[in-house]
Formats: C-alpha cells, sequence, structure tokens
C-alpha cells in the first residue's frame, strides 16, 4: 500500500506556543490530503480538507484560524495549531488517497500532541 | 441518529474464533465500503476496500456489504492475539471529494 509519514510522532508543548505537523506522501503524489483528530477511545474526526494549490475546507466547527493548514506541494501538507491550549491535546492524523477521487485513504502514523 | 453505527466494545475472544464485526448505516448514497484496523498510538491501516454489495476475502478476512439492509461485517477467521486492535469501518459516496465517515471503531481482544 502506499506509504504516509508524519513529523513529528510526538510532541510536548507549553501553551501559548504554535506547533507544526508535517504529513508526506512518500511514494505517490496527493493532491489532496485530509486532516482527523482522535481523542482516547474515539473515533476519526475529520478536521480539515488540504488541498494542494488551493485554501483548506474546514469541517463544521473547525477553526480555520487556529489549525492552519498549508499544501505547498504534491507531497507535503502541513497542520500548525497555533496558540496552543491543553483541550487541543489529542491524536492528530492525516491520510490521503492513493490515487485522485479514489475512496480508500493510507493514514500517516498520527503525531500525539500534548499541551501542557 | 449517526450516519454510522458501530458498536465500540470491547469485544473479548479465545485465540482461534471467528470474529464478527458489524457497522449500520443510514445514507443509501453510500457505495465504497472500508475496513480499518488501528492499534494503540498508531494510524488506521487499511485492511478491505469493497463496492457496493458482495462479498471480499483476503486470508483470514471476509468483508460483506449488504446495501439493502445498510449492513457490513468483517469476519475473521483463526483468530490471533495480534488481532488484538480497534476496528474502523468507513464509507463514502461516489468519488470527487465525497467524505469519508468512519464508525466509532471497536476493540478487539484476542486472549491467548
Amino acid at each position: 500500500g502506499a506509504v504516509v509519514s508524519q513529523h513529528p510522532s510526538r510532541v510536548i508543548c507549553k501553551s501559548g506556543t504554535s506547533v507544526k505537523i508535517e504529513c508526506r506522501s512518500l511514494d505517490f503524489q496527493a493532491t489532496t490530503m485530509f486532516w482527523y483528530r482522535q481523542f482516547p477511545k474515539q473515533s476519526l474526526m475529520l478536521m480539515a480538507t488540504s488541498n494542494e494549490g488551493s485554501k483548506a475546507t474546514y469541517e463544521q466547527g473547525v477553526e480555520k484560524d487556529k489549525f492552519l493548514i498549508n499544501h505547498a506541494s504534491l507531497t507535503l501538507s502541513t497542520l500548525t495549531v497555533t496558540s496552543a491550549h491543553p483541550e487541543d491535546s489529542s491524536f492528530y492524523i492525516c491520510s490521503a488517497p492513493r490515487t485522485s477521487g479514489a475512496n480508500e485513504q493510507f493514514f500517516g502514523p498520527g503525531t500525539r500532541l500534548t499541551v501542557l | 441518529q449517526k450516519e454510522v453505527e458501530q458498536d465500540p466494545g470491547p469485544l473479548s475472544v479465545p485465540e482461534g474464533a471467528i470474529v464478527s464485526l458489524n457497522c449500520t448505516y443510514s445514507n443509501s448514497a453510500f457505495q465504497y465500503f472500508m475496513w480499518y484496523r488501528q492499534y494503540s498510538r498508531k494510524g488506521p491501516e487499511l485492511l478491505m476496500y469493497t463496492y457496493s454489495s458482495g462479498n471480499k476475502e483476503d486470508g483470514r478476512f471476509t468483508a460483506q456489504v449488504d446495501k439493502s439492509s445498510k449492513y457490513i461485517s468483517l469476519f475473521i477467521r483463526d483468530s490471533q492475539p495480534s488481532d488484538s486492535a480497534t476496528y474502523l469501518c468507513a464509507m463514502s459516496g461516489n468519488t470527487g471529494g465525497f467524505k469519508t465517515i468512519f464508525g466509532a471503531g471497536t476493540r478487539l481482544f484476542v486472549k491467548a
């Protein structure tokens, strides 16, 4: 299957700082990537759809000014959590479809964010 | 009512048992059905991908889709302790940006 990587795998930061998470498709190009967050023992909640060369599409209730998404190239999307607070602590996962318009997604290993 | 319903479990079975995991859904537009396996603190891994109704088999795993009942299943034969994980069902409609909706995930424990 396709390979998607994320960096960092784990980050601990102080409240008020910003954290950047990278998502890369390693062996394929992804015009679209998805960002999810997952709280313990809960399912994936789609936050936004990252589109290469254009603005991200955010789900209802997700603050676009707090969760900045940049899809700078066909293999890289970044999610920046700005002015992070303890309630932002979660598991953030990105995914990408293998081909444009495909329904099956390949997920990155996730980034665990802990805000103190 | 959620679009996708999945019993969160936990489901505990002895090694070698046949495991049945299920999801129901309400949106008749869903045509693509996936099962993902997620180990603790890891990203989900695609297990099975099916289109429309029918069965699909891959090794010890069989996925079934019954669109008339809006019901999908994943069967695991000869379950192993290494199968212990959370299993998420997921589904979406036509290609072209239709969102993928995930179930809550069922936690499975296979006891040696």
